[in-house]
């Protein structure tokens, strides 16, 4: 099994749809989670930091799920401006320098 | 300059070349890193510098040659590439500190060729 696994899409939405994106991890100690986004030939972005509790950033909202070792993000009225790939990354650590994982990405393209 | 630069920005090497790679951070972190992204592939962390010390070396191949002369910089050296080391470079930089979630902050990267 993959460390952290994604579906790769693409995901092909129409703008001001709701899509949601899940990535499943295999190392169940893991302690940080966060989402980026990358576009096409650019470098990764950090969108969001997932918390224990969940997390809401204006149309994007993330979750953690540690019984069954998966993030999710949501991403609702979506504008083309969201298309992009969607990195799920994982760490063991809380602190420190990070060793993370990242997924292969889910590909998103927000059709008008 | 903000963020995190890299230089040059586009690089293609015969096999037989040297060069290096160039990262500089202006955020004031203690963590830098080098990763590779190759096309369809996951990025793979090469190096981890914490206070100008590497703390990891993922099995890279000993024609990559990191070095870390102060916190803000960080150098990648190539030497006797193959074309499977044909890529996306890219450095980050993160707080590096206990106690914090340690946010990676990427730089555009170097997209190498080697011929």
């Amino acid at each position: 099994r993959k460390e952290v696994e994604q579906d790769p899409g693409p995901f092909n939405v129409p703008e001001g749809a709701t899509v949601a994106f899940n990535c499943t991890y295999s190392n169940s100690a893991s302690q940080s989670f966060f989402w980026y986004r990358q576009d096409c030939r650019k470098e990764p972005k950090l969108l969001m930091s997932v918390y224990s509790s969940g997390n809401e950033d204006g149309r994007f909202t993330a979750q953690l799920n540690r019984a069954s070792q998966y993030i999710s993000l949501l991403i609702r009225d979506s504008k083309l401006s969201d298309s992009a790939t969607y990195l799920c990354v994982v760490s063991p650590y809380s602190g420190g320098y990070q060793k993370v994982t990242f997924g292969t990405g889910t590909k998103l393209q927000v059709i008008p | 300059e903000t963020g995190v630069t890299q230089t040059p920005r586009h690089l293609v090497m015969g096999m037989t070349n040297k060069k290096s790679l160039k990262c500089e951070q202006h955020l004031g972190h203690n963590a830098m890193y080098w990763y590779k992204q190759s096309a369809k592939k996951p990025l793979e962390l090469m190096f981890v510098y914490s206070l100008e010390e590497r703390v990891e070396n993922n099995s890279v191949p000993s024609r990559f040659s990191p070095e870390c002369p102060n916190s803000s910089h960080l150098f990648l050296h190539l030497h006797t590439l193959q074309p499977e080391d044909s890529a996306l470079y890219l450095c980050a930089s993160s707080i590096g500190t206990s106690g914090t979630y340690n946010e990676q902050f990427f730089g555009p990267g170097t997209r190498l060729t080697v011929l």
